[in-house]
């Protein structure tokens, strides 16, 4: 199985200030279909997971600008450019490349 | 307004079965694929089972393989997930969620306990 690592685990921010999560992946994500298939969730608290981020770098509709995610082969970033109160919550990646689809760890954003 | 809603879950002793249900509305649901995500208290993520859209490929985490059936009805806008021989490391909040990960469910408590 693709092992997902994300880091940091646990992501103190100050209001306003960037972040940025990086998740390796241990295999490459490039499909036979040449897409990479690459997705960030976040899971504030009490909640179901949200897509924010589909195929690396694609923001899903709602998600704000603030948001962006890069990366390629087994290296992938989702950056916060101003973290707001609204971001707190757990932040995974996953990758739907190989069966089985597989999620990180999650890391943990909070405010300082 | 696209809504899935998962059904089913409860309390059951080790060794029995569950039928999860996921209403879907507000899209066109015969034209996506489905999938169901658990997630154990407090841990993260996992994928459980993926059914195409004419659920001609199914796929299973080896940890329910042949002990969880995904299936879905068209006709009815529903995924369901037939949940045999479980076990206490099945707890967990279900999620129905299309795509991949496009849209999510509230989710349904599965407990095994005796």
């Amino acid at each position: 199985d693709v092992v997902m690592t994300q880091s940091p685990l646990s992501l103190p921010v100050t209001l306003g200030q960037p972040a940025s999560i990086s998740c390796r992946s241990s295999q490459g994500l490039v499909h036979s279909d040449g897409n990479t298939y690459l997705t960030w969730f976040q899971q504030r608290p009490g909640q179901s997971p949200r897509r924010l981020i589909y195929k690396v770098s694609n923001r899903d509709s709602g998600v704000p600008d603030r948001f962006s995610g890069s990366g390629s082969g087994t290296d992938f970033t989702l950056k916060i450019s101003r973290v707001e109160a609204e971001d707190v919550g757990i932040y995974y990646c996953m990758q739907g490349t190989h069966w089985p689809w597989t999620f990180g760890q999650g890391t943990k954003v909070e405010i300082k | 307004e696209v809504q899935l809603v998962e059904s089913g879950g409860g309390l059951v002793p080790p060794g029995g079965s569950l039928r999860l249900s996921c209403a879907a509305s507000g899209f066109t649901f015969s034209s996506y694929r489905m999938n169901w995500v658990r997630q154990a208290p407090g841990k993260g993520l996992e994928w459980v089972s993926y059914i195409s859209s004419s659920s001609s490929s199914i796929y299973y985490a080896d940890s329910v393989k042949g002990r969880f059936t995904i299936s879905r009805d068209n006709a009815k806008n529903s995924l369901y997930l037939q949940m045999n021989s479980l076990r206490a490391e099945d707890t967990a909040v279900y999620y129905c969620a299309s795509g991949n990960g496009g849209r999510w469910g509230q989710g349904s408590l599965v407990t095994v306990s005796s």
